[in-house]
């Protein structure tokens, strides 16, 4: 049974800092790497993937994969108030199919 | 971005009736989903959908659920008879492909079963 877990389960973080997520995964032959964002009462929205060691950077959003310690991180440089949500880890192993994480609920402080 | 439309966002009936959840996917998705997500507790995959047929099921996927598009329409899960562990809220997804690709998921339809 594939797993996935979060950390930490919340967390505040002053305006204009970086926000931290961390993410681990059971089984190193899962395809993609995604993080979710999802506000109250909404759906998750997909921020961004990874599939290769290593790191990729979108805007302010740096993600960070290591298979061999099966475990993926999120940065959020420069945070601000309208990032405050919900981020969901998930892994997709085949078909589409996504296991999510439980979530870490970051809440930014102005 | 893409929207995935799901009606209605909420649902009350009694324990043992019929419910059928609607999800209208955006128009070329090939790959349609359903995940529970109880009060608190982290989102789980149901079913996946492709060209009219299910392609994996979870153990959550009891007999009494059902997922059909028909004619290209809207995606639905029906669930007959409803049980009282059936209320959460359900998110439907579509993608267009099936490796690599985004999901894009619904508000979601809670459903409160009495």
């Amino acid at each position: 049974q594939e797993k996935v877990q979060q950390s930490p389960e919340s967390l505040i973080v002053p305006e204009g800092a970086m926000s931290s997520l961390n993410c681990t995964f059971s089984n190193s032959a899962s395809q993609s790497i995604w993080w979710y964002q999802q506000h109250p009462g909404k759906g998750p929205e997909a921020l961004i993937s990874i599939f290769s060691n290593g790191n990729k950077k979108e805007g302010r959003l740096t993600v960070y994969l290591n298979r061999a310690s099966l475990h993926v991180s999120l940065h959020i440089r420069d945070s601000q108030p309208s990032d405050s949500a919900v981020y969901l880890c998930a892994v997709n192993y085949n078909q589409g199919k996504l296991i999510f994480g439980q979530g870490t609920k970051l809440s930014i402080k102005p | 971005g893409p929207k995935v439309l799901q009606i209605p966002s909420h649902q009350i009936i009694d324990m043992g009736q019929m419910v059928t959840l609607n999800c209208d996917p955006v128009s070329n998705h090939l790959y349609f989903y359903w995940y529970k997500q109880i009060l608190g507790q982290q989102m789980e995959f149901l079913v996946n959908f492709y060209n009219g047929k299910v392609m994996e099921k979870s153990k959550l996927f009891k007999d009494q659920f059902s997922v059909e598009r028909p004619d290209g329409s809207y995606f639905t899960l029906k669930i007959q008879p409803t049980a009282l562990e059936d209320s959460a809220v359900y998110f439907c997804a579509s993608s267009p492909g099936s490796h690599q690709n985004t999901l894009y998921f619904g508000a979601g339809t809670r459903l409160s079963v009495l």
